[in-house]
Parts: C-alpha cells; sequence; structure tokens
C-alpha cells in the first residue's frame, strides 16, 4: 500500500465548476499537507498548506483536512481553463523533514 | 523573489558522458533538494541537503553525485547514466527542512541515449 493515494483522474470538469480532489493517506506522522500545482513540463508549484485537521482558503481555493480519516481535499471554485494542469498533494511528517507526493490528479477544465 | 533557477532547461547526453545540473537560490534557504520525476509519476526524493550538508539519501545509485558548493548553490553530477535515468530533474529549495513552503525549479528534463 503506498503511503500516499490520490486518484490519477484526469478529471474532466466544465468552466465555472466546482472541482473537488483529494488524497488519503496512511502515515499517522504526517502533520503538514500541501498541493502544489505542476502544469505540463513545468516544476509544482505551491498552492497551499496546512498543518493538521481544519481548512483553510485562499481565493478560489480551500483546503480541508481530517486527520481522523487521514483524508485532504482541495476544493477550487468557479475552476477556469487555466487551471488545467495536475495537481500533487504533498505530505510531510516533522521526524523525515521530507515530502511524499500523491500520484497527482489531471484536471481538464473545458472552456 | 521564490525563484529556484535550473540550468541547463534540457540536456541530452550518452551514456559514457559526464555532465552536471546546477541549481540555484537567492531567498537564503538552508535546505536544497533533489527530486526525479518520469513521465505522469510524481516527484520521487533523491537527496536533502541541509545548511550545506548531505542529510537525506534516498540510496540512490553512485552514477548520481550531488555536490552543495555554499548555500545558494545545488549541482548534481552525472556519469555513465542509463536511458531509464531519463527524466525531469527538480530542484528545490525551503527555508529548513521540515518546513512546508518549499519551492521548485522548473526542472531540466534529461534524455539519455
Amino acid at each position: 500500500q503506498k503511503e500516499v493515494e490520490q486518484d490519477p483522474g484526469p478529471l474532466s470538469v466544465p468552466e465555472g465548476a466546482i472541482v473537488s480532489l483529494n488524497c488519503t493517506y496512511s502515515n499517522s506522522a504526517f502533520q503538514y499537507f500541501m498541493w502544489y500545482r505542476q502544469y505540463s513540463r513545468k516544476g509544482p508549484e505551491l498552492l497551499m498548506y496546512t498543518y493538521s485537521s481544519g481548512n483553510k482558503e485562499d481565493g478560489r481555493f480551500t483546503a480541508q483536512v481530517d486527520k481522523s480519516s487521514k483524508y485532504i481535499s482541495l476544493f477550487i471554485r468557479d475552476s477556469q481553463p487555466s487551471d488545467s494542469a495536475t495537481y500533487l498533494c504533498a505530505m510531510m511528517d516533522t521526524g523525515r523533514r521530507a515530502l511524499t507526493f500523491g500520484s497527482g490528479t489531471r484536471l481538464q477544465v473545458q472552456p | 523573489d521564490t525563484e529556484v533557477t535550473q540550468t541547463p532547461k534540457h540536456l541530452v547526453m550518452g551514456m559514457t558522458n559526464k555532465k552536471s545540473l546546477k541549481c540555484e537560490q537567492h531567498m537564503g534557504h538552508r535546505a536544497m533538494y533533489w527530486y526525479k520525476q518520469k513521465a505522469k509519476k510524481p516527484p520521487e526524493l533523491m537527496f536533502v541537503y541541509s545548511y550545506e550538508k548531505l542529510s537525506i539519501n534516498e540510496s540512490v545509485p553512485s552514477r548520481f553525485s550531488p555536490e552543495c558548493p555554499n548555500s545558494s548553490l545545488l549541482n548534481l553530477h552525472l556519469h555513465a547514466l542509463q536511458p531509464e535515468d531519463s527524466a525531469l530533474y527538480l530542484c528545490a529549495s525551503s527555508q529548513e527542512t521540515g518546513y512546508t513552503e518549499a519551492f521548485f525549479g522548473q526542472g531540466t528534463r534529461l534524455t539519455v541515449v
């Protein structure tokens, strides 16, 4: 079993839709949770990070963490074609001090 | 400035060549990382440097040799690579290891022929 599981997609939605991206994990030591966006042939770009359980909002993006269920989500409101990319969840345990990535979900927003 | 700069952007090398990838950041970060990313796969951690000392080596073959000459620079020396080493090599930095805000460069796309 992988430490971090993420549906690879592709996920195709119409412009303006609300997008929900999710990851599950098995390592209870993970304390920090991040979402990266990666456009084709580019490096990952940090979108959001959260510590432990709870919600965090930044513009059209909301990150949720439920540590009791070992489940994290990223919501994108009013999705735009420019949001089309691969979204990677990443997690860090304070012991190892390095990121563990999910496999990424490819999102396509159709105009 | 949250930029991590990697050179070259593209590299084609033969299996007998020796080449180096370079990474530079001027954010004052003391942790720097090398990741390898194959197509449609997530980045895989290779090496971590903390305060210019190697702190994590994820059992990477010796044909990959990292070097951190100073706090702003990170190199990855390559020799005797195999075609299966073709991938996107990503450099990242963060204020210290364990910091959540890790910034990635655009990567070097390496092709081994």
